[in-house]
């Protein structure tokens, strides 16, 4: 099982400051990594994969990159509605999540 | 617009069987994979199965070893519908279950699935 590790847990930031989050890998999964958010009470939804794509519909604040064992997503200007729950999510051997970061308003 | 409708949650006594439905529209659903991720109370996400669109007439099913024996994913092309069947349910099967379409047909060397589109979940709670 491929396990993924996320820090920080809890992120907590202003509207305007730049997020960064990070995923770590057990072992390479080259670029098959996905990031998704979760408000309270909703779904998830896919907001980066393949690493560094963004899913339909997601604006350009957000940005993923990495490779391998390290991946980073960068949220550049925080807005309101980007505050929730992130996590990553690997496909190189069957699915497997990271624990999640929570990103809250400071 | 892909939409996905899951049902059949409820309250259900430890050791009973349960059997979740999705029902799918707004996309060609016989030619991606489905797949069911649960979120305890409070936790975060669990991937617990999914199935492939048919290759050669057959689906192929994966589970993560946790719930492997107990779990059950099948899928009807014919109505657009997936299921998951829980058998003896425990306490910690308590969650919310979302159904998740898959962004390829199927597993391959590239790898599994990204989650492209979820439902809004249902909620089991296993209880005595």
């Amino acid at each position: 099982e491929i396990v993924l590790t996320q820090s920080p847990a809890t992120l907590s930031l202003s509207p305007g400051e730049r997020a960064t989050l990070s995923c770590r890998a057990s072992q390479s999964v080259s670029s098959s990594l996905a990031w998704y958010q979760q408000k309270p009470g909703q779904a998830p939804r896919l907001i980066i994969y393949d690493a560094s794509k963004r899913a339909t519909g997601i604006p350009a604040r957000f940005s993923g990159s990495g490779s391998g064992t390290d991946f980073t997503l960068t949220i550049s200007s925080l807005e309101p509605e980007d505050f929730g729950v992130y996590y990553c999510q690997q496909r190189g051997w069957y699915i497997t999540f990271g624990q999640g970061t929570r990103l809250e308003i400071k | 617009e892909v939409q996905l409708l899951e049902s059949g949650g409820g309250l259900i006594q430890p050791g009973g069987s349960l059997k979740l439905s999705c029902a799918a529209s707004g996309f060609t659903f016989s030619s991606y994979a489905m797949n069911w991720v649960r979120q305890a109370p409070g936790k975060g996400l669990e991937w617990v199965s999914g199935i492939s669109s048919s290759v050669g007439g057959t689906y192929y099913t994966y589970y993560p070893d946790s719930v492997r024996g107990r779990f059950t994913i099948s899928r009807d092309n014919s109505k657009n519908i997936f299921y998951l069947e829980i058998n003896s349910l425990r306490v910690d099967d308590t969650a919310i279950y979302y159904c998740a379409k898959g962004d390829r047909p199927f597993c391959s060397g590239g790898g599994c699935y990204f989650l492209d589109s979820w439902g809004q979940g249902t909620l089991v709670t296993v209880s005595s």
